[in-house]
């Protein structure tokens, strides 16, 4: 069982450049998150979906977009990137209602230049 | 701890001692608690849970302490082992994000070091 699945593993984009990582689990979870890690700050809650075909923002959604056409699908776009949006990524997800207890990927170090 | 600035508030143990991590949670309303380890190079993993109406809860090796009187969450290691190091989180459940159960608020983290 893979569980998170994220992709790519690492990326440089240019200032501007549009952006998708890709999220992908196995577990059959309704809720999926992605969050962002940056030294001294933690992690940050970007966006979520606690059911298919539904999102909402979490604590820092802006430059950021997020579908959920399956269960299995979550991807995160950012439009147009821009420096301050260099950090690490990760796509959890969590049987929701059962415990809060979300199974990470490994994630997505982006570096936007 | 929380941290203030760009710096990791480190704890250092000899390998075989316990370890106290703590953690001052923000929201008096939260009532469910997580614990996380971060490796390096990984997605932060679970470790333990507990909820608001306990005050204590213990897994393998790792115990949870909850004071909601001063907001103070701890977790603590036994006998600490080299595969221990790592960053530790602490999260508190947030209803600010559409209330689903995962939406949860992480602390800045701890490092462990555990010294052979």
């Amino acid at each position: 069982i893979a569980g998170i699945t994220q992709a790519p593993t690492s990326q440089i984009l240019a200032a501007g450049r549009r952006m998708t990582l890709r999220c992908t689990q196995d577990m059959r979870h309704n809720a999926m998150y992605w969050y962002r890690q940056d030294l001294g700050l933690g992690l940050r809650l970007i966006h979520y979906s606690n059911t298919a075909g539904t999102t909402g923002k979490g604590e820092v959604p802006d430059g950021y977009s997020v579908s959920r056409a399956n269960t299995d699908d979550f991807p995160l776009t950012l439009a147009s990137a821009v420096p301050s949006q260099t950090s690490v990524y990760f796509c959890a997800s969590s049987a929701t209602g059962l415990t809060g207890e979300l199974f990470f990927g490994e994630g997505s170090r982006l570096t936007v230049l | 701890g929380e941290n203030v600035g760009l710096h990791l508030p480190t704890l250092s143990v000899q390998e075989g001692d316990n370890s106290i991590i703590n953690c001052a949670y923000s929201n008096s309303a939260s009532d469910y608690f997580i614990w996380y380890k971060q490796e390096s190079g990984k997605g932060p993993q679970f470790i333990i849970d507990i909820r608001s109406n306990m005050d204590k809860r213990q897994g393998q090796r790792v115990t949870v302490l909850l004071n909601k009187t001063v907001k103070h969450l701890s977790l603590q290691i036994a006998a600490t082992q080299p595969g221990d190091s790592a960053v530790y989180f602490c999260a508190e459940n947030s209803r600010d994000y559409g209330g689903s159960q995962g939406n949860l608020i992480f602390g800045k983290g701890t490092k462990l070091s555990v010294k052979p």
